[in-house]
């Protein structure tokens, strides 16, 4: 089973349409992330949460929300969705506790991407 | 200028081959240095970490220049399976965030 999941993995909607993307995680890792990728573009991160108290706007949150519903879960929201939203999105997740499992401190694991067009 | 540029390729190499690309960086407080590898439509994974001292894991060396301000990615006898997008990614200790290049594409043909 994989460590982090993404629903949906493909979405289709229509300017001005609300948009959720969830995130689920079985790592245990305090740190979660939402990152956005687009052709010729490197990741660009959306939000962070270190802890569930915790969520911090990243690099473009303008047009986002987000809730951390538990250590597990972490959602994106798209209030009124936009074409220039129309993205791969992914969901990562890190612990800062320092090596896990042999990883190194800063790794990240990714969900598997949400695509979503915006018409 | 982007704070971390990477040359798109793609670098198209017979299998077998040596490949090395790099990728420069523009805050010189960088301190953490990251290879990651991204499959066509799939997420990124890290390959390997960059140390100032260099690394070397396999096949795969990397290597940090702090004073001209890149790392780099060297594959030797490289193979089918190497075919795959390679982000750089770069972090100042100041604060948590990664920066992400855009990457470099690599076709290894047979």
């Amino acid at each position: 089973d994989a460590d982090v999941t993404q629903t949906p993995r493909n979405r289709i909607t229509k300017t001005g349409k609300r948009i959720m993307l969830e995130c689920s995680q079985t790592k245990g890792h305090d740190r979660m992330y939402w990152y956005r990728q687009d052709p010729g573009l490197g990741l660009r991160l959306i939000y962070y949460s270190f802890d569930v108290k915790d969520i911090n706007k990243g690099e473009i949150s303008d047009g986002y929300s987000v809730s951390r519903q538990a250590q597990a879960k972490f959602s994106l929201s798209l209030e009124s969705a936009i074409p220039n939203q129309t993205a791969l999105y992914f969901c990562a997740t890190s612990d800062f506790r320092g090596t896990s499992g042999g990883s190194s401190y800063n790794e990240q694991f990714f969900g598997p991407g949400t695509r979503l067009t915006v018409l | 200028r982007k704070e971390v540029e990477q040359d798109p390729g793609p670098f198209n190499v017979p299998e077998g081959a040596t490949v090395a690309f790099n990728c420069t960086y523009s805050n010189s407080a960088s301190q953490s240095f990251f290879w990651y590898r991204q499959d066509c439509r799939k997420e990124p994974k890290l390959l390997m970490s960059v140390y100032s001292s260099g690394n070397e894991d396999g096949r795969f060396t990397a290597q940090l220049n702090r004073a001209s301000q890149y790392i780099s990615l060297l594959i030797r006898d490289s193979k089918l399976s190497d075919s795959a997008t390679y982000l750089c990614v770069v972090k100042a200790d100041s604060n948590y965030q990664l920066i992400w290049g855009a990457g470099t594409k690599l076709i290894i043909k047979p």
